[in-house]
């Protein structure tokens, strides 16, 4: 089936650094990739919609210059979350989808982001 | 009034038993409706995707869908505390988004 690494699972950075997630298809083409953001107990919250070599489309309140995305390449695509600071702790997710026919969105395993 | 409404729980129940998970949605763009499991601090699991009104079985899962009343359905049989987790269901319409309800939280007891 359908597989998405995510890395790393968890991470605990300083204030004002930034921090890299990487999200990978296996075994699949992703045409577009997901990122959520989850806080305990909630939902997912979706982040932003990202298409191969285009640039990402992100939500309402989402700051495109803090969270940067990238979707290089149909297997990968990254969020970097630029000078962290301890409101941007949370548990992070991708999801990707091969697009037309295919109806199921494969997620990662998450990433939990600490920021100290 | 959010798009789709799923009841938070926790639903608690002993192993064994039928459960029930429901959600209501308003928009009826909707076309496509799926249900993931989320154990705590993973990422969720597609469990079942349907498109259209009726059932869908797999193994202990079925999923019903009722777009004359927006209401989709998920039940488990023979539950398991392994079944323990979060419960959310997903739609989309013709677009590439996903919308969640707010996952409902499963505690099956020994």
């Amino acid at each position: 089936g359908a597989v998405v690494s995510q890395h790393p699972s968890w991470v605990i950075c300083k204030s004002g650094t930034s921090v890299k997630i990487e999200c990978r298809s296996l075994d699949f083409q992703a045409t577009t990739m997901f990122w959520y953001r989850q806080f305990p107990k909630q939902s997912l919250m979706l982040m932003a919609t990202s298409n191969e070599g285009s640039k990402a489309t992100y939500e309402q309140g989402v700051e495109k210059d803090k969270f940067l995305i990238n979707h290089a390449s149909l297997t990968l695509s990254t969020l970097t979350v630029t000078s962290a600071h301890p409101e941007d702790s949370s548990f992070y997710i991708c999801s990707a989808t091969g697009g037309r026919g295919n109806y199921g969105y494969t997620f990662g395993s998450g990433t939990r982001l600490t920021v100290v | 009034q959010k798009e789709v409404e799923q009841d938070p729980g926790p639903l608690s129940v002993p192993e064994g038993a039928i459960v029930s998970l429901n959600c209501t949605y308003s928009n009826s763009a909707f076309q496509y409706f799926m249900w993931y499991r989320q154990y705590s601090r993973k990422g969720p699991e597609l469990l079942m995707y349907t498109y259209s009104s009726g059932n869908k079985e797999d193994g202990r899962f079925t999923a019903q869908v009722d777009k004359s009343s927006k209401y989709i359905s998920l039940f488990i049989r023979d539950s398991q505390p392994s079944d323990s987790a979060t419960y959310l269901c997903a739609m989309k319409g013709a677009g590439n988004m996903l919308t969640f309800g707010g996952g409902t939280r499963l505690m099956v007891k020994p």
